[in-house]
């Protein structure tokens, strides 16, 4: 079955610190994407980043980079020099092959607070 | 700004109640799909539609409907609702119907009393 497991619940750091949100993904397919969001407390959600199963590197946008790991089935997300606007829910995403259902699977969510 | 607008932001009602969520695509985007977001649950699909036609089901319930207008818009019917019900309720659409990029609205947060 398709899973997302997202084990740290809540994280909290202190300004300028870095941090990584982890996200552990089960799928029997070859094909597949995978996506973080950002929840700010506004409640929106913003996209951060889409990766698709065959594309391992990593990548780097700004103080936000990704490590995608086939091989661990591992997908995290690295804040360096985290500010107070980091402050927010992150959540990892799986999509579903063509034809199948739901779209996207997520998982729980790590709650991030970074403080000043 | 994801360029997806819903309305209303926040609605609250009573047990029972029907209530219609709307939402608007970004321009361009053909597909729109529904998602729930509540405290127990978190965040699950409800339902997709692709220019105009239902693509995909998730959890939905039957008290539940949908539908996508010829404009693209699309509105999410709540209906026979119960205290459960409470939750945001977000839209979401892509260009395409299969594993783009979805993008999300700001979500209606619905309270049933």
């Amino acid at each position: 079955a398709q899973k997302v497991t997202q084990a740290q619940t809540e994280i909290s750091v202190v300004e300028k610190e870095d941090v990584t949100l982890d996200c552990v993904y089960e799928t029997r397919d070859t094909t597949y994407y995978l996506f973080w969001y950002k929840q700010p407390p506004s409640g929106e959600l913003v996209f951060l980043i889409r990766r698709n199963s065959f594309d391992e590197q990593n990548e780097i946008s700004g103080r936000y980079s990704w490590n995608f790991q086939k091989s661990t089935s591992s997908f995290n997300f690295t804040i360096t020099a985290s500010q107070v606007v980091d402050s927010a829910v992150y959540f990892c995403a799986l999509s579903y092959p063509r034809g199948q259902k739901p779209k996207l699977i997520f998982g729980t969510g790590t709650r991030l607070q970074v403080f000043p | 700004d994801s360029g997806v607008t819903q309305t209303p932001k926040h609605l609250i009602t009573a047990t029972g109640q029907r209530v219609t969520l709307r939402c608007s695509p970004r321009s361009g985007d053909l597909s729109v799909y529904w998602y729930q977001q509540s405290l127990d649950q978190g965040l699950q699909f409800l339902i997709q539609y692709y220019n105009g036609e239902e693509r995909a089901k998730g959890n939905i319930l039957e008290r539940f409907s949908a539908q996508q207008f010829p404009d693209l818009h699309s509105e999410l019917n709540l209906s026979s609702l119960e205290l459960g019900d409470s939750a945001l309720y977000f839209c979401a659409s892509s260009v395409g119907g299969n594993q783009e990029t979805q993008y999300f609205g700001p979500g209606t947060r619905l309270l049933v009393l």
